[in-house]
Formats: structure tokens, sequence, C-alpha cells
């Protein structure tokens, strides 16, 4: 069972559209964070949310935590074909543990 | 500063063998994590080493072991190799100011025929 889920976890847009992607839990986690991957490489850590109805922006990228610091969600305005990547979100549960969600594999079309 | 490295990058093994896998942390981290990250399961937490001693530990089986050295470099070994275990392994580490913020390496790919 995982205690992340991700939504959507394929989507293909083109250039210039906005996306939503969905982090949801039915476990409340201290903070949350987002991580972007690509090819080759291991995550990189975009965000770290800890506030329940935080509200961070990053450019174009909007992250929200939700109120009761069970889900959180990541909007991209404007994608760009360089924002490709598969999109992970990750909760930390005590001990400094990190529990990641099955990720978003997102491709924007140019 | 360097970053998080890891050797080998790329490795194939046969079931029953066994594999040794290494990371250099950033230097002057003293946490490194393990995880695995598979097409099927994602990102699963192996397990965390913090000034050489095991701090925490994900579900994976007893064939799944790590060890931490004074330098804080890490290494992980797996026995009895099963298809199953054919993986990215990603070692992350962090500074004892803030846990919550670890960087990956590029990660070791096992293949295990």
């Amino acid at each position: 069972t995982q205690l992340l889920e991700q939504s959507p976890q394929f989507l293909s847009i083109q250039e210039g559209e906005n996306l939503t992607v969905y982090c949801n839990s039915s476990s409340v986690f201290s903070s949350l964070q987002w991580y972007r991957q690509e090819p080759g490489e291991g995550p990189v850590l975009l965000v770290t949310v800890v506030t329940g109805g935080e509200v961070k922006k990053l450019k174009r990228l909007t992250f929200q935590f939700g109120d009761a610091r069970k889900d959180s969600s990541l909007h991209i305005t404007a994608a760009q074909p360089g924002d490709t990547g598969l999109y992970l979100c990750a909760g930390i549960q005590g001990a400094q543990k990190l529990v990641f969600g099955q990720g978003t594999r997102l491709t924007i079309n140019p | 500063k360097a970053g998080v490295t890891q050797t080998p990058r790329y490795l194939i093994k046969t079931r029953g063998q066994q594999v040794t896998l290494s990371c250099s942390p950033i230097s002057g981290h003293r946490s490194v994590s393990w995880y695995q990250q598979t097409p099927g399961q994602g990102l699963q937490f192996l397990f965390e080493y913090f000034s050489e001693t095991q701090r925490n530990k994900g579900n994976f089986p007893g064939r799944f072991s790590g060890r931490q050295f004074s330098n804080s470099r890490s290494e992980m070994n797996v026995s009895t190799l099963e298809l199953g275990d054919s993986a990215l392994y990603l070692c992350a580490s962090s500074d004892a100011r803030s846990t919550d913020t670890q960087y990956f390496g590029p990660g070791t790919r096992l293949t295990v025929l």
C-alpha cells in the first residue's frame, strides 16, 4: 500500500499549457517535499512545505500544502519543454524518514 | 562542493551473487540514506546511517545491509541476489543541521540476470 498517492501518473501536454499534479495521503506528515528527477540522475529537491495551508512559488511552479497536512499540489503555469521529468512528492514522518509517492511522469511537447 | 558520488554507475550480476555499492556524500555531510527505485514500487527507503550508526531502517529483508565509515562514505551490500533486486539504487546525503534536505547521487543501475 502506497502511503502517498500521486495523480496523474502520466501527463503529456503542449508547451504553454497549465497543469496540476496532486499528492494525497490519509496520513499526516510533518512536512512534504517535491522533487524532480531527470533520466540518469537522482531526484533534485524543489521545495519543502511545512505549515498546513502553506503556498510556495518557484518561478512558474506553485506548491501548496493542504490545511490538514495530508496532501499537496504542484501547479505549473505555461509549461515549457524544460519542465519535462519525473515529479516526486515525499512526506516526512517521524525519525526523518522520507516516504515517496509513485511519481508523475510529465512530458511537455514543443 | 562536489555532489554525492556513487560507484559503480552500472552493474550486471547474476542470481545468487552478492554486490557492494559505494556512496561518497557531500563533504561535511554525516547522514547517508539509501533508496531503491523501481518502476513498480517507486522510491523506497532502505536505511540511513549517521556517524557510522544505522539510525533508521526500511522494510527490506536482511539480504540488504549497509555500513558507514568514519569519513562518512557508505556502502550497501545485497547478498544472494534475486531478479527482483534489479533497480536503481540511490544514495542521498544531508548535514546534521537540516536532515530534511537530502542531496541525491545519480544512482547505481543494478541489473540481475
